[in-house]
């Protein structure tokens, strides 16, 4: 069974300051995906970054990276220079890509980590 | 990016009412869409698969004869909760895989209110 971890439930940050959100993951496939959404207070998830599990390189979107540690299960969004407009809740959500064709791209999320960017 | 709407945005209802969410993808067909509930302060939980010309596959625990899922065509998908009662209220959000990439839309939500 899979397993999203985000161990920091909220974070203060100072705009322009660089800001690391984690998160682990367990699963015993091979092939999966990862991927990182923002959800404003709004409600609509924003897709931010993917992840998958045989790309040799960190994604990268712009001035979101994902710091991919396969060895040690873990898919950390970093957020450079952050903005007032960064406000919101992230999640990390991971997809099985074994998983038979009508349950494929099937997203499990993590519990979120509400991130405050101040002046 | 592909877009996918859902209506209501907002419902207020009465006890004992039934609710009918629609979820649809506007410029692109999906087979597969997926719906989940979302408490305040609380993460995504995935309540259903649901399969264009099939029956839609539950999660563990929710109910599938309270929460009705039809997915009738390749741009439509739509989750009725059936005799809502308060604790059924909550946000609702939709997403649509696109075909081929995997990809997941989501749409901007429904949230409910059962008084």
């Amino acid at each position: 069974a899979q397993k999203i971890t985000q161990t920091q439930p909220g974070m203060f940050v100072q705009e322009k300051e660089a800001v690391t959100l984690d998160c682990t993951y367990d699963t015993s496939d091979p092939s999966y995906g990862l991927f990182w959404y923002k959800q404003p207070s709004s409600g609509e998830m924003i897709f931010l970054i993917y992840q998958g599990s045989y790309d040799q390189q960190n994604a990268t979107e712009g001035r979101y990276s994902l710091n991919f540690q396969k060895a040690r299960k873990s898919a950390n969004l970093v957020i450079s220079a952050s903005q007032l407009g960064d406000s919101a809740m992230y999640f990390c959500a991971m997809v099985d890509f074994r998983l038979r064709a009508d349950s494929w791209g099937k997203l499990q999320f993590g519990a979120g980590t509400q991130v405050v960017v101040t002046p | 990016g592909a877009v996918v709407s859902q209506h209501p945005s907002w419902v207020i209802c009465k006890s004992g009412t039934s609710v009918k969410i629609e979820c649809r993808s506007l410029d692109f067909q999906a087979t597969t869409m997926f719906w989940y509930r979302q408490f305040p302060k609380q993460s995504l939980m995935l309540m259903a698969t649901s399969n264009e010309g099939s029956k839609a596959t539950y999660e563990q625990g929710v109910e599938k004869d309270k929460f009705l899922i039809n997915h009738a065509s390749l741009t439509l998908s739509t989750l009725t909760v059936t005799s809502a009662h308060p604790e059924d209220s909550s946000f609702y959000i939709c997403s649509a895989r696109f075909p081929a990439r995997g990809s997941q839309y989501f749409g901007p939500g429904t949230r409910l209110t059962v008084l």
